[in-house]
């Protein structure tokens, strides 16, 4: 299957903007892109969801450009309670849904 | 609460045996994804089925199967289980077959032991 990447990790501090990109290449035409905030030993917890050029509600921001093969996660004044895996999740066709491979941010007081 | 529910929450067991992990999706949702979660790995694509029906398949292994009954709960069913299949199982329902202007909802979890 399609691979979806993301960088491994992230720190940043209390306070801060933190932006997370996905890239995905293979995202099919018709498909939006979701991302999701994972706390250990739980189930993944939507954040956001876009089609393209720009999303945002009161948690988050989504950028996606034109040509769709990437996208970005904008995590306004982190708190601690943002420390977290967060993942992008692509339709690549035909209803398989695939998650990026997961960013751990970790959020220093 | 995402309506999600997942049994059993944790499960033990040897290798070689077989086992069943079941899903009951939220009120309405006609659509449910499995996914596996090995230690510290991301999310692995298992298989959806809509409305009873298969509709895509991703990394799942041919020890490996799962249905949707017609009360809409799935069962992903894993037989000849080896060490390598110790992961999170993670159950996702959705309103629709597709994601466009929806979202997956998780339940938390069946945690697989195999020893």
């Amino acid at each position: 299957l399609a691979k979806t990447t993301q960088p491994i990790s992230m720190d940043s501090y209390e306070g801060q903007e933190v932006n997370i990109t996905c890239s995905h290449n293979n995202i099919a035409t018709n498909d939006y892109i979701t991302w999701y905030q994972q706390f250990p030993s739980q189930g993944p917890r939507f954040i956001i969801q876009g089609y393209k050029t720009k999303v945002t509600n009161e948690v988050a921001s989504l950028f996606i450009p034109a040509d769709r093969k990437s996208s970005t996660l904008s995590l306004p004044r982190v708190s601690l309670s943002d420390t977290a895996v967060y993942y992008c999740l692509v339709g690549v066709g035909t209803y398989k849904y695939i998650f990026g491979t997961g960013t751990r941010l970790k959020v220093l007081a | 609460d995402s309506g999600v529910t997942q049994t059993p929450k944790h499960l033990i067991t040897a290798t070689g045996q077989r086992v069943t992990l079941r899903c009951s999706p939220r009120s309405g949702d006609l659509s449910v994804y499995w996914y596996q979660q090995s230690l510290d790995q991301g999310l692995q694509f298992l298989i959806h089925y809509y409305n009873g029906e298969e509709r895509a398949k991703g990394n799942i292994l041919e020890r490996f199967s799962a249905q949707q009954f017609p009360d809409l709960h799935s069962e992903l069913n894993l037989s000849s289980l080896e060490l390598g299949d110790s992961a999170l199982y993670f159950c996702a329902s959705s309103e629709l077959a597709g994601l466009n202007t929806g979202e997956l909802f998780f339940g938390e979890g069946s945690r697989l032991t195999v020893l």
